[in-house]
């Protein structure tokens, strides 16, 4: 059975700093894997889908990687701001089929100080 | 704007009350979704549906219940059979072909006491 894990669960950084979210899956027959943000009490915004045919994926100040025979994806975010605080969360579908539901990982959770 | 709407954002019920989450989509997404959140234990899926009239249980289906004869509609009902109903609940959709990406909505938080 699938599983997703992300570490670290919890990171605190000063603004400016780059920093790199991890996270890890058991199976490497995926379809895609999708990163979301979600601040406190709110839904889960997605910031970045990778198909598994391609390597990386940029958005703005974002770089998320993927390397399927590891079963490892990372996060990059680049000079980092308060704005950046909030939940980080990556998900892969089920069974390694499109269209399907998604397995999460518990999250990490970014603090950035002023 | 195309988005993913979910009511109420607080719901507050007393324990042996069934209760029914909305959730309404006008992306024209043949697939929706529900999740259950809780603290320290990260998204698990309550059920799914790919098309109209045709849902699936997900991990945690047992004492929720839902329905889907609209595709913009997929609503969730909570029943009194559901020991530990006190969650955030989020609805998602998706649409068929590449890429798959799954959107949310902003997310129910329900309270039993």
């Amino acid at each position: 059975k699938q599983e997703v894990t992300q570490i670290p669960a919890a990171l605190s950084v000063p603004e400016g700093e780059n920093l790199v979210l991890n996270c890890s899956f058991t199976d490497s027959a995926i379809y895609n894997l999708q990163w979301f943000r979600q601040d406190p009490g709110k839904g889960l915004t997605s910031l970045l889908l990778i198909q598994s045919s391609q390597r990386e994926q940029t958005s703005g100040r974002l770089n998320a990687s993927l390397d399927k025979s590891s079963g490892r994806s990372t996060l990059y975010i680049a000079a980092s701001q308060p704005g950046d605080s909030a939940t980080y969360l990556c998900a892969v579908p089920t069974a390694g089929q499109a269209g399907t539901a998604l397995i999460f990982g518990k999250g990490t959770t970014l603090s950035v100080s002023s | 704007d195309g988005g993913i709407t979910q009511s109420p954002k607080y719901l507050f019920r007393k324990e042996g009350q069934n209760v029914t989450l909305s959730c309404e989509q006008n992306l024209n997404h043949d697939a929706m979704y529900w999740y259950r959140q809780d603290p320290g234990q990260g998204l698990r899926l309550i059920y799914y549906s790919q098309i109209v009239n045709d849902f699936q249980k997900g991990d945690i289906a047992e004492g929720y219940s839902v329905s889907r004869e609209k595709k913009e509609s997929f609503p969730l009902t909570v029943t009194s059979a559901q020991k530990n109903p006190t969650a955030f609940y989020l609805c998602a959709s998706s649409a068929p072909g590449l890429p798959y990406e799954q959107y949310f909505g902003p997310g129910t938080r329900l309270t039993v006491t």
